[in-house]
């Protein structure tokens, strides 16, 4: 099946910094999204993005289908940009969602 | 957010008894889905649904059976509990293409 490999798994910045947040996957799709999961657990849907560009506020992501990869960009992180992010995608509409392993995000006043 | 909805949002229960799980949506989606998340696992499918009455097994679907019997419901049973189905339980649900995906607040279940 599909592999869906995120680097890094593990980031710490320091707040105002910026970071870039990369999702690897192996076969083509036609789905991925990314989820932030914040420390109380609730899994906040970031952007659909199987192609392009899309921005919203300080975050933005960019899909290279043909690549087969994608990146989240956090600008100017606060300390609320904390938790987890994953990146996941499906190969049919209504098929199975499938997580990369996440990378946890860890932003320092 | 999407009107989805989790219950119990936490549940403690002992071994060997029967669970049950609600997943609730007011959005009238075709699709629905149930996830468990595990430290080193991530989230993995247990079953899924792509409409009433219609559904399908996940990687993680032993020990567990799903009912869809309306568009707007879809339960999650835990026949007898174990302690290896201690988890935290998402549910998810899927419409129209370019929808994408929205998740419910979880459940997090305890088996003593």
């Amino acid at each position: 099946g599909i592999q869906v490999e995120q680097s890094p798994p593990d980031l710490i910045l320091q707040e105002g910094a910026n970071s870039t947040l990369r999702c690897n996957f192996s076969d083509s799709v036609n789905n991925l999204q990314w989820f932030h999961q914040n420390p109380w657990g609730q899994l906040i849907n970031l952007f659909y993005i199987p192609s392009g560009t899309k921005q919203n506020g300080r975050l933005s992501a960019t899909t290279v289908a043909t690549e087969r990869y994608s990146l989240l960009y956090i600008s100017s992180s606060q300390t609320t940009d904390s938790g987890v992010y994953f990146c996941a995608v499906t190969q049919n509409q209504g098929g199975k969602l499938i997580f990369g392993q996440g990378t946890e995000l860890s932003v320092k006043p | 957010d999407a009107g989805i909805t989790q219950s119990p949002r936490h549940k403690v229960t002992e071994t060997g008894t029967p669970v049950t799980l609600r997943c609730h949506q007011t959005e009238n989606h075709r699709y629905m889905y149930w996830y468990r998340q595990d430290p080193g696992h991530g989230l993995r499918l247990i079953h899924y649904s792509y409409g009433v009455k219609d559904t399908d097994k996940g990687e993680v679907s032993d020990g567990y059976s799903v009912s869809r019997s309306k568009t707007e419901d879809f339960l999650l049973t835990l026949e007898s509990a174990t302690s290896s189905q201690t988890s935290v339980y998402f549910c998810a649900i899927s419409g129209e293409p370019g929808s994408g995906y929205t998740f419910g607040s979880g459940t997090r279940l305890t088996v003593v």
